[in-house]
């Protein structure tokens, strides 16, 4: 079957790092995605990886290992406003298996 | 223009009507998607169109219309909902179906979505 697993809650303080951590099973692998969704709109695009190693963007950095089937979302110098849900996605690589599939999002509060 | 606009961006209908929501985009697009979501769980993916045709559809029940008039344009026929259908209806759209490499991420850009109430 196919399984993406993230922790259901976090909690950080503004200012602090905070990890993410995604572990997937998934037939075949095309690419792992990370985005945001604040409560009530819709989810944005933070990060892209498909080849192992760290893709660093501003305050946020994604890594990946495919053998280990594991990715992480870092985020650096928490603010307020990071706090969101986060969702891990990965996408297969035949047919209809490129299409994403969802982890169930991992809920980031991030206090003063 | 990297905007995929959502209308109407909330609707409340009964079980009896017949309603649509519309979605359009203009980055030249050629995959666009409907998603359902509920709260606190991941988007679930309903249909997918690519080229315009109709690719992916999940066993979404048939009171649930999808139509893709042109590459620009997405709708989603309503009909006979049930109160359950409530939902966050999300557009999406991508350079193309899946996508692959660092070139062509086929990232997903999504509408704000349209908030469904079925009374």
């Amino acid at each position: 079957g196919q399984n993406i697993d993230q922790p259901t809650e976090m909690t950080a303080t503004e200012g602090a790092i905070v990890q993410i951590n995604c572990t997937y099973q998934t037939s075949g692998f095309n690419g792992l995605f990370w985005y945001q969704q604040h409560a009530g709109e819709a989810p944005t695009f933070l990060s892209y990886n498909v080849l192992d190693g760290l893709e660093e963007k501003g305050r946020f950095s994604s890594f990946l290992s495919r053998s280990k089937g594991y990715s992480y979302l870092l985020l650096k110098e928490l603010q307020m406003k990071d706090s969101a849900s986060y969702l891990c996605a990965v996408r297969g690589n035949a047919g209809n298996n490129r299409k994403l599939i969802w982890g169930l999002g991992t809920s980031l509060a991030v206090n003063p | 223009d990297t905007e995929v606009t959502q209308t109407p961006k909330h609707l409340v209908m009964g079980m009896t009507n017949k309603k649509s929501l519309k979605c359009e985009q203009h980055m030249g697009h050629r995959a666009m998607y409907w998603y359902k979501q509920k709260a606190k769980k991941p988007p679930e993916l309903m249909f997918v169109y690519s080229y315009e045709k109709l690719s992916i559809n999940e066993s979404v029940p048939s009171r649930f219309s999808p139509e893709c008039p042109n590459s620009s344009l997405l709708n989603l026929h309503l009909h006979a909902l049930q109160p359950e259908d409530s939902a966050l209806y999300l557009c999406a759209s991508s350079q193309q179906m899946g996508g692959g490499g660092a070139a062509n991420t086929g990232e997903l850009f999504f509408g704000e979505g349209s908030r469904l109430t079925v009374l």
